[in-house]
Order: C-alpha cells, then structure tokens, then sequence
C-alpha cells in the first residue's frame, strides 16, 4: 500500500535546465513532506523541506512546491548540474504516526552535460 | 565526523545465522529508527525509538529485535536469518519537536546478504 508514489522512475535533463521532480501522495493526515538525494552505495541525505502549512519552500536552486488539494509535490532544480545525478526520494510523514517516513520509490535523475 | 554511523557496511552470512548490525548517532537526536531497503527499492520503515521506548513496530518478523541501551545507539540483532532479509538496512535519527519539523538522518546503510 504505497501512500507516496513516484510515477517516473527516470528522468534525465541538460545541464543548465530545470529538472522537475513530481510526487503524489494518498493520506490526507500527512503534514510534512522531504525530499532525499541518494547516490549509490550512500544513505539518503536530506535536501530540502516543506510543511503542511505552506505552498513553497526554496533553499539555492532548489525549490518544493505542495498542492495540497492535489495531494502532489514536486522539487524543481535551476540550474541542473551533473552533480545532480542521484536518485531522488519524495518521502511524506505525519506527526500522528510518530514521524516516520513513508517514501516514494524514488526518481533517478541524469543531468548530462 | 560521521553524524550517523552503522557497522558492518557490508555482511555475507549463510541462512540461520543470528547477526547484528550496530548504529551510533552523534546528532544527539532523541529518535532513531531502522529502515530497509528491499531488492525493488522500496524503503520502509521497520522500527523507531523515541528516548530508547519503542514507538514504531510495523509488520516485521520477531526475528527482528531492536535493542536501544541508550539514546545515541539503536542496534538491530536478527535471529535465524533467511534469504529473504538480504537487503540495505539504514539507520537514521531525528529531534522531535523540532521547529523546522522532523528532519530525519541517514547512516550510509549495511548491506547484508543471506546466503
């Protein structure tokens, strides 16, 4: 029963472009939702944020936009950059259920140059 | 510094072996939790602690026990293993309340293969 998903298992882009990363999620009672890098043979790192509360958060060239009635994110990067290249996790946790995370089965990005 | 850290990395073991994987956080977070990750990917929560309680505990064989001596250690000890465990286990560790909401770290994972 996966609460986030991830539909594009792939993605890949041209440096210097935006990369669009999307997630959609089924339970309503979730109210903070992450996105994690992850490169091969590493633990996720965390990247960036959002709460329940609001609609946008940015940090550098990385942005998260939450469309709460749509149950959707997404993480845009501008510029991409071929450090970019990792998969990338939509994860979504609810203060209820002891915040742990429910993730997306993840995208892997290819930024060529 | 390592914030996360977990040992073995790596661990080939044959079926009905017992074995442990060890996880220390320097974080000074209040909560660690295990994670897996299975042959199609998925991450799933397994176990979370909370000040060394037990808070989370999904649907997981009692093969599986967590044992927390204190709160920068949450250790994992598997009984019997079978073919089916051979996956990354990643240990993470968060601060409730905190403001910024509950960022949740990452150890580098312990691969472990069931032979």
């Amino acid at each position: 029963d996966q609460q986030v998903k991830q539909n594009s298992p792939s993605l890949s882009v041209q440096e210097g472009r935006i990369s669009i990363l999307n997630c959609d999620y089924t339970n309503s009672m979730f109210d903070y939702f992450l996105w994690y890098k992850k490169y091969p043979a590493e633990g996720p790192t965390f990247l960036i944020s959002i709460s329940s509360i609001k609609d946008k958060n940015e940090d550098g060239r990385f942005t998260v936009f939450l469309n709460k009635s749509a149950k959707h994110l997404s993480l845009h990067i501008v510029p991409s950059q071929p450090g970019d290249s990792a998969v990338y996790f939509c994860a979504a946790t609810a203060q209820l259920s002891g915040y742990a995370l429910n993730f997306g089965k993840g995208t892997s990005l290819l930024v060529t140059p | 510094d390592t914030a996360v850290s977990q040992t073995p990395k790596y661990l080939v073991t044959q079926m009905g072996n017992d074995k442990s994987i060890k996880c220390e956080q320097n974080l000074g977070h209040d909560t660690m939790y295990w994670y897996k990750q299975d042959s199609k990917k998925f991450l799933k929560i397994m176990f979370s602690y909370n000040n060394k309680e037990l808070i989370i505990n999904e649907t997981v064989p009692n093969r599986f026990s967590p044992k927390s001596p204190d709160k920068a250690h949450l250790n994992l000890h598997i009984n019997s293993l079978e073919l089916g465990d051979s996956a990354v286990y990643f240990c993470a560790s968060s601060r409730t309340g905190s403001t910024s909401g509950n960022t949740i770290y990452f150890g580098e994972g312990s691969w472990l293969t069931v032979v």
